[in-house]
């Protein structure tokens, strides 16, 4: 286990269609966040957990978003009816408790959304 | 609200040439501060981390500084060579566990 796993790497889909990515990150992280870029932008904060638990959302979450992390190791992203506003790039970085290694975030490499 | 300006925006320079980014962020109250590289259409590249009480910290070619009073950060980069082409990224993480981006600065290296 090298890095942050994403799936896909592209995603295509269909106005008002539901999808979901995964994010897998490095085993020994208990934080994982998710965030969103798009085009000519950087990152924006989407959501947090710590462990199994979810303790922060952005506002930018709509009530079509969801994202869980059951027993704290993987995490799903789930976007329902997307729009074509949903077009982004979306990441998964994970992060070790604070005083474990250098207490930077790792990013793996994204899903790229694209509605149509 | 903390803000986080990267400037320029875009930097085209002749390989070879020594080059600064910079950074600035609203609130100095932060806990670490964290320079990214972006190559197009992929994932982000962790290049240095900068603790809030550390001047600067140094990779290779690449050193970054950190004032932390007056809100400023430095990417320098030594000797530049076409494959460090990318959009660079600086983030600052506060009190709460999100990071706060800056929009980047596209860097073009020219053999």
């Amino acid at each position: 286990d090298t890095g942050v796993s994403q799936n896909p790497r592209h995603k295509i889909t269909k106005r008002g269609q539901n999808v979901t990515f995964r994010c897998d990150p490095i085993s020994e992280h208990n934080r994982l966040y998710w965030y969103r870029q798009t085009l000519g932008q950087g990152p924006e904060f989407l959501t947090y957990f710590q462990n199994e638990a979810q303790l922060e959302k952005s506002r930018l979450l709509s009530d079509r978003f969801s994202a869980e992390r059951p027993k704290g190791s993987f995490s799903t992203l789930e976007i329902q009816r997307t729009e074509q506003g949903d077009s982004a790039m979306y990441l998964c970085a994970s992060r070790a408790r604070t005083g474990i290694g250098k207490d930077g975030y790792t990013f793996g490499s994204g899903t790229r959304l694209t509605v149509v | 609200k903390q803000e986080v300006t990267q400037i320029p925006a875009a930097l085209s320079v002749p390989e070879g040439e020594n080059l600064v980014l910079n950074c600035s962020f609203t609130d100095s109250a932060i806990y670490n501060l964290q320079w990214f590289r972006q190559d197009p259409g992929k994932g982000l590249t962790s290049l240095l981390l900068i603790q809030s009480s550390q001047r600067e910290q140094t990779s290779g070619r690449l050193n970054a500084s950190l004032d932390k009073s007056s809100g400023r950060s430095t990417l320098y980069i030594a000797a530049s060579q076409p494959g460090d082409s990318a959009t660079y990224l600086c983030a600052v993480r506060g009190g709460a566990q999100k990071l706060v981006f800056g929009q980047g600065t596209r860097l073009t290296i020219n053999p």
